[in-house]
């Protein structure tokens, strides 16, 4: 079955240091999106890319980036983590098109010590 | 700006009655919307949906209505169950095909 996944799902790291967290999907999904869930704030995008070699900025977009190099991964990078980053991070794909469904991965839960 | 809004954070309801989640909107550009359920620990997986032509749409225990006039939608859930007890996120693409744009989420306790 298609799925997508996250990992690590915890971690823990210190301020200033570059974190990685990555996003499978077998969907073969041109669209995938990664969101953080703060509480009092409900899902917030980060990123977003609609296929290889495409990124986007999203609403809270400072501090992290992403690379797209294939169609199956969209690795989230925080350059240089900060308190203000811990949070639960969750990574969605879709097909495009007419389709606004996005499917969720189950989180990384992320905590910046 | 928050463009979908969610302003009941949460929501406790006996088992077997009904359970009424409530969602505004303020970007009239919105002819799409959709219903998330999150478990804790889990990611969002999607419910429903409704599109702006139509004011109604049910599945199973769950339907959705929409007032464009208004500029709000509704989740119904009859009867409501303990397995309901999540947190609801109701969503909208900006247009075309772009990202969903979330509420703040409702959480709901369904009681036994």
């Amino acid at each position: 079955d298609a799925e997508i996944t996250q990992s690590p799902r915890h971690k823990i790291t210190e301020t200033g240091r570059q974190v990685t967290l990555a996003c499978h999907q077998t969907w073969n999904h041109n669209n995938m999106f990664w969101y953080r869930q703060d509480l009092g704030h409900g899902l917030r995008l980060i990123h977003y890319s609609y296929g290889v070699h495409d990124t986007n900025k999203g609403e809270v977009s400072d501090g992290y980036s992403v690379s797209r190099s294939n169609t199956e991964d969209l690795p989230l990078t925080l350059e240089s983590a900060a308190s203000s980053q811990t949070s639960v991070y969750f990574c969605a794909s879709s097909s495009g098109g007419h389709s606004y469904e996005q499917y969720f991965g189950p989180g990384t839960r992320l905590t910046v010590t | 700006d928050q463009q979908v809004k969610q302003n009941s954070p949460s929501l406790s309801v006996q088992e077997g009655r009904i359970s009424i989640l409530n969602c505004d909107y303020t970007n009239s550009m919105f002819d799409y919307f959709l219903w998330y359920k999150k478990y804790p620990a889990e990611g969002p997986t999607f419910l429903i949906s409704i599109s702006s032509i139509k004011d109604k749409n049910e599945d199973g225990r769950f339907t959705v209505f929409l007032n464009k006039s208004a500029k709000h939608l509704s989740l119904h859930i009859v009867p409501s169950q303990p397995g309901d007890s999540a947190v609801y996120f109701c969503a909208a693409p900006r247009s075309g095909n772009t990202p969903l744009v979330f509420g703040k989420g409702t959480r709901l306790s369904v009681i036994a």
